[in-house]
C-alpha cells in the first residue's frame, strides 16, 4: 500500500472547479509534486516544489496544502484535463520518493 | 533540452535478469539525481529507485535484494538490472531526472519501456 492516500475518482464538469486530494503523514515535512498522465504516455510534472507550475503548464492549475494533506486544484476545468494525477513527495524519514496511489479524473 | 530514453528487451523470461538503459541527452550524467519509476499495466506509479551524482543509491525495500542502479560516464546512461524476475514484475519502466542538482523528484521522464515477463 502507499504511504500517499489519494481518491481514486473524481469527476467534475466542465469549466468547473475541482480539487485532487492527496493525505500523507510525509507531507506537512515535505513539498508535494503532482504529475498527469494521459493514457499511453509518460507522467509529466504540472506542479513541484512550493507550487511551482512548469513553463507550458495552464495556470488553472494550483496547488495548497494544509497539514497531511496536499491538494491540486484546476480552477475552469477543461476537457483535456481528464487523465489519471499522481501526488508524490519524499517517504516519512526523507529518503525517497513515495507515490501516491493516483486519481483518476473525468471531465463531465 | 534534456531527453530520456529507454531501450533493452521488452520480453524477459521467468527467473532471469531485465535489464535497461537510460540515455541521457541535454545535460551530464554526472550531476542530478537519477530515477527508474514502473507501473505494472493498469496500476500506479512505483518509485524503484535513484543513483545520485555522487554515486549514492537507494532502492526501493521490496525490491531491494534484485535491483541494481548504476551509472556510465562514458555514455552519458545510467542502467537498471532486475534479477530473479517474475511475471509480478512486468511494467512500464520510466527513467527519469531530477529538475537541479540534489533534487530527487523526477521532473524529466523518458517516454517509458514496455518490459514483458513471460
Amino acid at each position: 500500500s502507499s504511504e500517499l492516500t489519494q481518491d481514486p475518482a473524481v469527476s467534475v464538469a466542465l469549466g468547473q472547479t475541482v480539487r485532487i486530494t492527496c493525505q500523507g503523514d510525509s507531507l506537512s515535512d515535505y513539498y508535494t509534486s503532482w504529475y498527469q498522465q494521459k493514457p499511453g504516455q509518460a507522467p509529466v510534472v504540472v506542479l513541484y516544489g512550493k507550487y511551482n507550475r512548469p513553463s507550458g503548464i495552464p495556470d488553472r492549475f494550483s496547488g495548497s496544502s494544509s497539514g497531511n494533506t496536499a491538494s491540486l486544484t484546476i480552477t475552469g476545468a477543461q476537457a483535456e484535463d481528464g487523465a489519471d494525477y499522481y501526488c508524490a513527495s519524499r517517504d516519512r524519514s526523507g529518503d525517497h520518493v513515495v507515490f501516491g496511489g493516483g486519481t483518476k479524473l473525468t471531465v463531465l | 533540452q534534456v531527453q530520456l530514453q529507454e531501450s533493452g528487451p521488452g520480453l524477459v523470461k521467468t527467473s532471469e535478469t531485465l535489464s535497461l538503459t537510460c540515455t541521457v541527452s541535454g545535460g551530464s550524467i554526472s550531476t542530478f539525481y537519477w530515477s527508474w519509476i514502473r507501473q505494472p499495466p493498469g496500476k500506479g506509479l512505483q518509485y524503484i529507485g535513484y543513483i545520485s551524482y555522487t554515486g549514492i543509491t537507494y532502492y526501493h525495500p521490496s525490491l531491494k535484494s534484485r535491483v541494481t542502479i548504476s551509472v556510465d560516464k562514458s555514455r552519458n546512461q545510467f542502467s537498471l538490472r532486475l534479477t530473479s524476475v517474475t511475471a509480478a514484475d512486468t511494467a512500464i519502466y520510466y527513467c527519469a531526472r531530477g529538475l537541479n542538482r540534489g533534487q530527487q523528484m523526477p521532473y524529466y521522464w523518458g517516454q517509458g519501456a514496455l518490459v514483458a515477463v513471460s
